[in-house]
């Protein structure tokens, strides 16, 4: 059974400040995507991972995939309140089209 | 706006009701997907249609029961259900064959449904 964990599984900030947040899966996977959830809201996809060694940037968000490590990053760099949200990552299985997600980051960024 | 639109947003139901919630994507996609969220758990995943198969998550309870029509709609049957089942209910729909892109799984808004 693929497990997905996340750390830490909430985060208090200060704006200005750099911080990351890491997804460890369990089983063999090169592909990984991170999602953002706002407050009531539905999730939204941010970056998808498809093979080692891959980077993607968006803003100040840049996430990573160590697949040999079973370990992607998402490092937020001089944070903003409005990246305040609760980000997913989730691994594929590789046989298909099933998502196991992690537990989730709620990130509060503080002004 | 969201390619994956949920009705009810929100839903009140006692545990002898019967009630259905309903799934619609407009991006073309093959399969779809209900996803069960709670405070207390992560995203569950509850049940997958991909090509008009169905692929179940055995430890989904028989009171929750998937219907889909066509590739477009996906709905969630509901009876005899238990106040803790109260929950965030989110449909996703994707490509059911990997692209170059992943398969990257789009959400709609959710129905919250609260069991009394």
């Amino acid at each position: 059974e693929l497990k997905v964990e996340q750390n830490p599984l909430f985060l208090s900030m200060q704006e200005g400040k750099n911080y990351t947040i890491y997804c460890n899966y369990s089983t063999t996977s090169d592909r990984l995507y991170w999602y953002r959830q706002d407050p009531g809201k539905s999730l939204e996809s941010l970056f998808v991972l498809l093979s080692n060694g891959a980077v993607k940037q968006e803003g100040r968000l840049m996430a990573s995939l160590d697949t040999k490590a079973r370990l992607s990053t998402l490092h937020i760099t001089a944070a903003v309140h409005d990246l305040s949200a609760t980000y997913f990552c989730a691994v594929d299985d590789n046989a298909g089209n099933m998502l196991t997600f992690g537990g989730g980051t709620r990130l509060m960024v503080k002004p | 706006e969201t390619g994956v639109t949920q009705t009810p947003r929100h839903l009140v139901m006692g545990m002898t009701n019967k009630k259905s919630l309903k799934c619609e994507q407009h991006l073309g996609h093959n399969a779809m997907y209900w996803y069960k969220q709670s405070a207390k758990k992560p995203l569950e995943l509850m049940f997958v249609y991909s090509l008009e198969e169905r692929v179940e998550n055995n430890s989904v309870p028989s009171r929750f029961s998937p219907e889909c029509p066509n590739s477009s709609h996906l709905f969630l049957h509901l009876h005899t259900l238990q106040p803790e089942d109260s929950a965030l209910y989110l449909c996703a729909s994707s490509q059911a064959e990997l692209t170059g892109f992943g398969n990257t799984i789009y959400f709609g808004e959710g129905s919250w449904l609260t069991v009394v």
